[in-house]
């Protein structure tokens, strides 16, 4: 039962352009989401987290956007960069049961 | 360096065996959280501690424990090792409340167990 889900293993994107990140999830119940960025050989580094009670969390160069009715939210990275390639996780978490749920990945890859 | 301090960094071991892997939390965290990496899979939550106390459990085996100390540092055992329970073990804490009020969760650099 996968509640927090990212179809798109992988994107490439060339630098200075808007990188778009998907990411679904199926529990109404979450209160925050989260974004994530990996690098080989490191722990997930946070990025930026949006409330459950707003649209949108703008953060330099990142945006989360939150579309509940649609249970769907995404990261947008404008401008890439080629430090930004790294793995992305979307995260879900529910407040009172503590749990963050984690998707799949996706690994952005930004050329120069 | 988001604080939290795991050790070892890499454990090489048999099936059968026994390991032990080691959290510090960042200063000041009372919660702390393990999740388990494997190979093509996204973070599965394992189970989280706050202040000493077991508060949510996810997808870990029985053959898996942890506790958290009153130091704040936890240890997440795993037994009767398999082939499948090679992967990536990472820690995280959170300054959560106990109350619920949410706070991002820090992760540490992670333990890579192979099981041979």
């Amino acid at each position: 039962d996968q509640q927090v889900k990212q179809n798109s293993p992988s994107l490439s994107v060339q630098e200075g352009r808007i990188s778009i990140l998907n990411c679904d999830y199926t529990n109404s119940m979450f209160d925050y989401f989260l974004w994530y960025k990996k690098y080989p050989a490191e722990g997930p580094t946070f990025l930026i987290s949006i409330s459950s009670i707003k649209d949108k969390n703008e953060d330099g160069r990142f945006t989360v956007f939150l579309n509940k009715s649609a249970k769907h939210l995404s990261l947008h990275i404008v401008p890439s960069q080629p430090g930004d390639s790294a793995v992305y996780f979307c995260a879900a978490l529910s407040s009172n049961t503590g749990k963050l749920i984690f998707g799949q990945g996706t690994t952005l890859q930004v050329k120069p | 360096d988001s604080g939290v301090t795991q050790t070892p960094k890499h454990l090489i071991t048999a099936t059968g065996q026994r390991v032990t892997l080691r959290c510090s939390p960042r200063s000041g965290d009372l919660s702390v959280y393990w999740y388990q990496q494997s190979l093509d899979q996204g973070l599965q939550f394992l189970i989280q501690y706050y202040n000493g106390e077991e508060r949510a459990k996810g997808n870990i085996l029985e053959r898996f424990s942890a506790q958290q100390f009153p130091d704040l540092h936890s240890e997440l055992n795993l037994s009767s090792l398999e082939l499948g329970d090679s992967a990536l073990y990472f820690c995280a804490s959170s300054p959560r409340s106990s109350s619920g009020v949410y706070n991002e969760q820090f992760f540490g650099p992670g333990t890579r167990l192979t099981v041979l």
